[in-house]
């Protein structure tokens, strides 16, 4: 597509349920990389991909956290019994390849969490 | 560990004056990349100007430029004739070492009619 393209855009969801947050990068982006913003705060760094493969999962915030991503294009971001500080936006971006950084870096609009 | 620091929580800019943003990062690599993202309130991240750390020449666009001091490891945005469209959050960001990007907490810039 155009951009990189996030849905839902918005969710709300009850405390214990699972979410999925879904990432449609820009075709041909080899790597694509998922942000968490909490309320006020920067972008922390969640797990990226080359390809279909994630080398370094150490940067999801704990193992209610998953992230998979197929045929080397779309990525879903998986939160199992979801918290209260699991709210925030969710954002996803893309790049021609990861480790490249003169390709750039492409957002989406972000999924905004909110768990009640 | 590389860090980036934004200092200033909230800047306020009257329209058409000029202001600066002020970033500081600390990595070990020699060559590098450092970034501004703007988000305004539709949370779409949208580069403002990139440099990379070998160039000497600070990098331009428009009325967005930056102060690129190596030495200092510091990389403050500077906005010229500010309009009302730049008010919007501002993020300083380092290429981390898995090719993700390391952002500072950002600064909030208001701008005044």
């Amino acid at each position: 597509g155009a951009g990189v393209s996030q849905s839902p855009s918005n969710k709300v969801t009850e405390k214990g349920k699972d979410v999925e947050l879904r990432c449609d990068p820009i075709s041909g982006h080899t790597a694509l990389y998922w942000y968490r913003q909490s309320l006020g705060q920067g972008l922390e760094f969640l797990i990226y991909f080359q390809g279909n493969s994630a080398p370094d999962k150490s940067g999801l915030p704990s193992d209610r956290f998953s992230a998979e991503r197929t045929g080397g294009s779309v990525s879903t971001l998986t939160i199992q019994r979801t918290q209260q500080e699991d709210s925030a936006v969710y954002l996803c971006a893309s790049s021609l390849q990861s480790g490249q950084a003169n390709y750039g870096y492409t957002f989406g609009s972000g999924t905004r969490l909110t768990v009640v | 560990a590389q860090t980036v620091t934004q200092s200033q929580p909230e800047m306020s800019v009257q329209e058409a004056e000029t202001v600066t943003l002020s970033c500081t990062y600390d990595t070990s690599e020699s060559d590098y990349y450092l970034f501004w993202y703007k988000q305004p309130p539709s949370r779409q991240m949208i580069l403002v100007i990139r440099q990379e750390a070998y160039k000497q020449q600070n990098a331009t666009e428009n009325r967005f430029s930056v102060n690129f001091q190596k030495a200092a490891k510091s990389f403050s945005l500077k906005i010229s004739d500010s309009q009302l469209g730049d008010a919007a959050m501002y993020f300083c960001a380092l290429v981390g070492s898995q090719g993700n990007l390391i952002f500072g907490k950002g600064t909030k810039l208001s701008v005044k009619p």
